[in-house]
């Protein structure tokens, strides 16, 4: 396994633009979740994804939020006007084929870390 | 919605002493729970996990953890801790939903 990757590490935007993160999962992992980490906190669940398919989507994604995983592979994490209170750290994880014993085993990326000036 | 609980959010040792963090839980049916580590720098890494049967689980370095279904407890413990642990620890309950429940973390910074 060369591990979950993400692209950019950092990025510092100004208040009001758009930014997209991206995330490699493990190959063949074809579940992919995104997280999102405050100082000091644990991370929080942001949504997961089955595939191509988007399964479930927490309060915190509000609709300046969203996140595609096309073909089933690779995802990106867009999020529109940002604000201040986006500063985070935002996890990517990815999870083995379901069905096998270790499908609830959860592999997480390095994050990207956003800063809104 | 499901809970997890970390008592301490700081720890200091010394090296050599033993390591016991404090981890509970809301959610009263079946669990499966887990310890993540992140070392100053590094991603999260998994140190453990319990889905079933026997409640005291081994990890890696030395880690082990005690599920107490009673208590709804999962704390993590090492007999013996090495400078290298210095880490923050996550305490973390897979729910039905497949996401994952952090607690808030616990920062142990262990003196040489």
């Amino acid at each position: 396994d060369t591990g979950v990757s993400q692209n950019p590490r950092h990025k510092i935007t100004k208040r009001g633009q758009n930014v997209t993160f991206r995330c490699d999962p493990i190959s063949e992992h074809n579940r992919l979740y995104w997280y999102r980490q405050t100082l000091g906190q644990g991370p929080e669940f942001l949504t997961y994804f089955q595939n191509e398919a988007q399964l479930e989507k927490s309060r915190l994604l509000s609709d300046r939020f969203s996140a595609e995983r096309p073909k089933g592979s690779f995802s990106t994490l867009e999020i529109q006007r940002t604000e201040q209170g986006d500063s985070a750290m935002y996890l990517c994880a990815s999870s083995p084929f379901v069905g096998t014993e270790r499908a609830d085993t959860q592999y997480f990326g390095p994050g990207t870390r956003l800063t809104v000036l | 919605a499901q809970s997890v609980s970390q008592h301490n959010h700081h720890v200091i040792l010394s090296e050599a002493a033993s390591l016991e963090l404090g981890c509970n839980y809301s959610y009263g049916g079946t669990v499966n729970l887990f310890w993540y580590v992140q070392y100053p720098g590094q991603h999260l890494q998994l140190l453990l996990k319990y889905f079933s049967g026997d409640p005291l689980v081994k990890g890696i370095k030395g880690f082990e953890a005690e599920f107490i279904k009673s208590k709804f407890s999962f704390n993590l413990r090492k007999p013996s801790v090495q400078w290298s642990d210095t880490a923050e620890y996550f305490c973390a309950v897979l729910n039905a939903g497949n996401m994952l429940t952090f607690g808030g973390g616990t920062r142990l910074m262990v003196k040489p």
